[in-house]
């Protein structure tokens, strides 16, 4: 059992490109989350979904958008990347909303 | 509004105990939870407290105090490996789109 999976592990981009960060679970958890984690700042939320079909925004949504085709997907795009988008971006799920989180190993992104 | 304080460094000695605090103020509660991350990698989960007490778990102990927004992680035996950052982070049920408020962390450094 993988858990949660998250790709790419690492990626450059060029600021203005689009970028899809990919994360699956196979634990068949209702809820999943987007958070991106930065220096100082701590882990903040940017979108969530507490079933397939719905979504919702967190604490720092802009220049994010999310979709929930099915349980195990829950992909984050950056429609036009910009530099201070440069994160570590974790995805996280539960059983249900705001019960015990279990984290992705993470997505370093620089935007240069 | 929601603010959760930790310090932000500690150092602390092989085999000793050390103690992490964590004060919260949210507009509701619903539960505590500890997690750990080591550098470069996901947090993950090392206990939860919703009820006022002590929760043991092995080598660490966890306590809350809901009528003082308090809460601490308990390390005793502290081993190299137990190096890394520890987020505390409240479960606050009037927090609309923020299920999770996360503490900016706390990292601990084990010295010989």
């Amino acid at each position: 059992i993988a858990g949660i999976t998250q790709a790419p592990t690492s990626q450059i981009l060029a600021a203005g490109r689009r970028m899809t960060l990919r994360c699956t679970q196979d634990m068949r958890h209702n809820a999943m989350y987007w958070y991106r984690q930065d220096l100082g700042l701590g882990l903040r939320l940017i979108h969530y979904s507490n079933t397939a079909g719905t979504t919702g925004k967190g604490e720092v949504p802009d220049g994010y958008s999310v979709s929930r085709a099915n349980t195990d997907d829950f992909p984050l795009t950056l429609a036009s990347a910009v530099p201070s988008q440069t994160s570590v971006y974790f995805c996280a799920s539960s059983v249900g909303h705001a019960d015990t989180q279990y984290f992705g190993p993470g997505t370093r992104l620089t935007v240069l | 509004g929601q603010n959760i304080d930790q310090p932000t460094e500690m150092t602390a000695t092989e085999g000793a105990i050390v103690q992490i605090n964590c004060t919260y103020q949210t507009s509701g509660f619903n539960g505590l939870f500890w997690y750990q991350q080591h550098a470069g990698e996901a947090p993950t989960f090392l206990s939860y407290n919703v009820l006022d007490g002590l929760e043991e778990k092995g080598r660490f102990s966890s306590f809350l105090s809901r009528s003082k927004g308090y809460s601490y992680l308990l390390l005793k035996e502290l081993q190299m490996k137990d190096s890394a950052s520890y987020l505390c982070a409240v479960r606050d049920p009037f927090s609309g789109n923020t299920p999770l408020v996360f503490g900016k962390g706390t990292r601990l450094s084990v010295i010989a």
